[in-house]
């Protein structure tokens, strides 16, 4: 199975603030990488797949990057609404994966 | 617009087979390219797949839990089912189903059911 691993688990930031969460795959999964964002009680929500590709109705200030085993997303300028858990997930190879998430609190 | 919606029991006992079942809107299950899967989430914990079935029956698992879990589709109904055997506490979660079409978001689930509160105890 591929591991994925977040950094950091959790985050403090102000509204305002650029705000970056690394994921890094156990091999190399090309571009074939989502980020979600699951707010409490929510269903997760798809922000980007294919690495860097924002899905629609998806607010510009999020932005992915990153092949390989490294990815990134940032969170240009935080709004209030974007304080939350995000998931990366990797679509490689069965079995799919997601990353253990990271939490972004309001500082 | 696709939806998706999650259906079964909240509580079952240990030893006991969970059936659950995905009704979705919007999209049919017979058409190529798209698939449903159904993803879990103990409380404040991470997400895990388990299991994904593609328009051409196509069935993917997850090895972990491949044993005890089976998924099927009614096109005829806009229904995908879930079961897994064997129920144990740690199996308890909020099971998701969703949508993806791999042509279209690489295998990226764009669309999610709101989620059901399975609770496995005696």
């Amino acid at each position: 199975d591929i591991q994925m691993t977040q950094s950091p688990s959790s985050v403090s930031a102000s509204v305002g603030d650029r705000v970056t969460i690394t994921c890094r795959a156990s091999q190399g999964i090309a571009s074939w990488l989502a980020w979600y964002q699951q707010k409490p009680g929510r269903a997760p929500k798809l922000l980007i797949y294919a690495a860097s590709t924002l899905q629609s109705g998806v607010p510009s200030r999020f932005s992915g990057s990153g092949s390989g085993t490294h990815f990134t997303l940032t969170i240009s300028s935080l709004q209030p609404e974007d304080f939350a858990t995000y998931y990366c997930q990797q679509a490689n190879s069965f079995p799919i994966t997601f990353g253990q998430g990271t939490r972004l609190e309001i500082k | 617009q696709i939806t998706l919606k999650e259906s079964g029991p909240t509580l079952v006992k240990p030893t006991q087979t969970l059936t659950l079942t995905c009704t979705f809107s919007g999209f049919s299950v017979s058409t190529s390219g798209v698939g449903v899967g159904w993803i879990r989430q103990p409380p404040g914990k991470a997400l895990e797949w388990l299991a994904l079935i593609y328009w051409d029956d196509d069935k993917r698992y997850n090895p972990s839990l491949m044993s005890r879990l089976t998924i099927t589709k009614d096109t005829s109904k806009n229904q995908v089912v879930l079961t897994m055997t064997n129920m144990d506490p740690v199996d308890t979660a909020t099971y998701y189903c969703a949508h993806t079409n791999p042509g279209e978001v690489s295998t990226a689930f764009d669309y999610w059911g709101q989620g059901t509160l399975v609770t496995v105890s005696s």
